[in-house]
């Protein structure tokens, strides 16, 4: 069965350094992959998606995530965080042929600090 | 344009009581897909619905029921409300293939007392 994996549930990282959120996924053939961010009390909003292709993907806000087979992962980063990133990140994959059941994995919270 | 809208926003429930959640779809778009997203962890799938048809369903019990409309608009109904229903309901709309990203409403946060 298709399962995702955030290993970390909870992060802090000042204001202006790097971010890398973590993401591994279980899935026997190529995946559908991505991120969504969701503000407190909001729905998610799609932040970046990978289909095939470049295994770098560019979404908005700044954020990139890059797709590793070997690794069955596909990790979020951001170079330089900003105090308004504070949110909770959902990392999801959909098996083909399912377009709308998406599997998410159990967020990680991101906090920034001053 | 207009993203998905959910509707209401809050609801409060009794236990044994039933619920009707709404979700207007992003225009064009023909697929709607609800989830249930408790408090702390990611949300699960309910129900998928595509040109009126269900599509797929996951692992909730019969109390859940929903259906979509002419006009793509979608219905969640739950029965017998339990006090572990007490969640953030999302509805999401794309365009029906695996590559189409969901897009998801604000979600209706139900409470059951």
């Amino acid at each position: 069965a298709q399962s995702v994996t955030q290993p970390d549930i909870h992060i802090t990282v000042s204001e202006g350094a790097s971010l890398e959120l973590r993401c591994n996924y279980s899935y026997g053939a190529t995946p559908y992959l991505f991120w969504y961010v969701q503000s407190p009390g909001q729905g998610l909003q799609l932040l970046l998606k990978y289909f095939s292709g470049d295994t770098l993907v560019q979404g908005i806000k700044g954020f990139e995530a890059e797709f590793k087979r070997s690794q069955s992962s596909f990790n979020l980063r951001k170079p330089s965080v900003h105090w308004s990133d504070a949110a909770e990140y959902f990392c999801a994959v959909v098996t083909y042929n399912q377009g709308g059941k998406l599997i998410f994995g159990q967020g990680t919270e991101l906090s920034v600090k001053p | 344009d207009a993203g998905v809208t959910q509707s209401p926003t809050h609801l409060i429930k009794t236990r044994g009581q039933h619920v009707t959640l709404r979700c207007s779809p992003i225009s064009g778009h023909k697929s709607v897909s609800w989830y249930q997203q408790v408090l702390g962890q990611g949300p699960q799938f309910i129900f998928q619905y595509y040109e009126k048809e269900e599509r797929g369903r996951g692992n909730f019990p019969d109390r859940f029921s929903a259906r979509q409309f002419p006009n793509y608009s979608s219905e969640l109904n739950v029965n017998a409300l339990l006090l572990g229903d007490s969640a953030l309901y999302l509805c999401a709309s794309n365009g029906g293939g695996s590559n189409s990203p969901l897009h998801f409403g604000n979600g209706t946060r139900l409470t059951v007392t």
